[in-house]
């Protein structure tokens, strides 16, 4: 069983769509939890961190729970530019990250 | 500030040939690291360094692959002899420490170097 597994989509939505992906992780002592997006051909790029009360940033709410071990990524009014894969990572010490695979997201007109 | 700068952006070579991959950390950042990314195996971390010492090399895939950090500015990671399975995207990241002796944990990417071994 991987570290981190997230469903790997693709998910294919229109725009104005509401979408959440889910990651699951194994290590009941992790530390620090992040949502990275990746457009394709690019790098990674921090999207937002997961805090255990939950935060918001915009269209974009992350959950961390920690009980069941899953951390969630919901985007609302999904846009064309939302379109990317997002990478659920995982802190289990200081430094050190591990990333799922991947969850890819199309948003169509 | 400039971000993470890695070089070559694109190499292609032959299978035999030694591969040099080189990186420039975010100034000021403690922690650096070596990531591969394949469609296969997705982003996998290789080794990473913090001030300037080797703290994980297990992801390291074999005695092939080898990495240094010689000053607070500058890795390299270094592929001899390569072969096409090495070929993916190399990814160096850095990350700054907080009070308290963890790292923030927002790695910082560079580019990548896409490296091709034929």
């Amino acid at each position: 069983r991987k570290e981190v597994e997230q469903d790997p989509g693709p998910f294919n939505v229109p725009e104005g769509a509401t979408v959440a992906f889910n990651c699951t992780y194994s290590n009941s002592a992790s530390q620090s939890f992040f949502w990275y997006r990746q457009d394709c051909r690019k790098e990674p790029k921090l999207l937002m961190s997961v805090y255990s009360s939950g935060n918001e940033d915009g269209r974009f709410t992350a959950q961390l729970n920690r009980a069941s071990q899953y951390i969630s990524l919901l985007i609302r009014d999904s846009k064309l530019s939302d379109s990317a894969t997002y990478l659920c990572v995982v802190n289990f010490n200081a430094g050190k990250s591990t990333f799922g695979d991947g969850t890819t997201l199309t948003v169509k007109p | 500030d400039a971000g993470v700068i890695q070089s070559p952006r694109h190499e292609v070579t032959e299978m035999g040939q030694e591969v040099t991959l080189r990186c420039k950390p975010i100034s000021g950042h403690d922690y650096l690291f070596w990531y591969r990314q394949t469609m296969m195996r997705g982003l996998e971390l290789l080794i990473y360094f913090n001030n300037n010492v080797p703290i994980d090399d297990s992801g390291m895939p074999e005695d092939r692959f080898s990495a240094k950090m010689p000053n607070a500015s500058f890795s390299t990671l270094k592929i001899q002899p390569s072969e096409p399975r090495d070929s993916a995207v190399y990814f160096c990241a850095s990350s700054l420490v907080i009070a308290g002796g963890s790292s923030t944990d927002t790695q910082y990417f560079g580019p990548g170097t896409r490296l091709t071994v034929l």
